[in-house]
């Protein structure tokens, strides 16, 4: 049953230390996004990929955060220098897109800590 | 003012009961999707639609294009459906997706 994966599901990093944070969408699926998830914030769209081209990424902070997808199966987030602001969930999603709008599949989440 | 908004943003029913959550929104779309968030926090995707109305299990999603408006309605509510329940709308300039701040939803045994 296709799902689209997320390494590692936890990470706990000191502050000014890379996080990278990787995603395998689905097999067949054209269009990737990262979103970020906290309390005070719900969930806000970092990037997002179609047909491996980045399409949007305004709501990455752009001097820490870089969004790449070196290959149909592999989307990468990176955080250098990492700050205890950016410790959320990282999501990851997947999805075919279609007409009207397309189905996203999330993944199961990073939780990241930085301390 | 958001460009989506859901309501309400809270609601606690007892076991067994009809639930609605309702989602209004500003921009023109292509499409509206719900999706379920797991107080473990996986994102399940519900329901996509753009008219008319969808149905699955004990859960039915219907939207009025023309009043900017859908409704996600649990019929005989479980405790199992507890969740955070999302709308997020496609823009039909850009397909960007607008999330609301989602419905948490408690259901009692």
């Amino acid at each position: 049953d296709a799902r689209v994966t997320q390494t590692p599901r936890h990470k706990v990093t000191e502050m000014g230390q890379e996080v990278t944070m990787r995603c395998q969408p689905i097999l067949g699926h054209n269009t990737v996004f990262w979103y970020r998830q906290t309390m005070m914030q719900g969930l806000e769209l970092l990037a997002y990929f179609r047909n491996r081209a980045p399409l949007d990424d305004s709501g990455m902070p752009k001097d820490r955060f870089s969004a790449e997808m070196p290959d149909a199966t592999l989307a990468t987030l990176k955080i250098q220098p990492s700050e205890p602001r950016d410790s959320a969930v990282y999501f990851c999603a997947s999805g075919l897109v279609l007409l009207a709008g397309y189905e996203q599949y999330f993944g199961p989440g990073t939780r990241l800590t930085v301390t | 003012k958001n460009e989506v908004e859901q309501s309400p943003q809270n609601l606690t029913a007892q076991e067994g009961e009809f639930i609605t959550i309702n989602c209004s929104y500003s921009v023109g779309i292509s499409a509206l999707h719900w999706l379920q968030q797991h107080p473990g926090g996986g994102i399940v995707s519900l329901f996509m639609l753009s008219s008319g109305k969808k149905k699955h299990g004990r859960l039915i999603a219907t939207i009025n294009i023309q009043e900017k408006h859908s409704s996600l309605h649990i019929t005989a509510s479980h405790p199992r459906d507890s969740a955070v329940y999302i709308c997020a709308v496609y823009m039909d300039s850009n397909y960007q997706l607008i999330w609301g701040a989602g419905t948490k939803l408690i259901i009692k045994p």
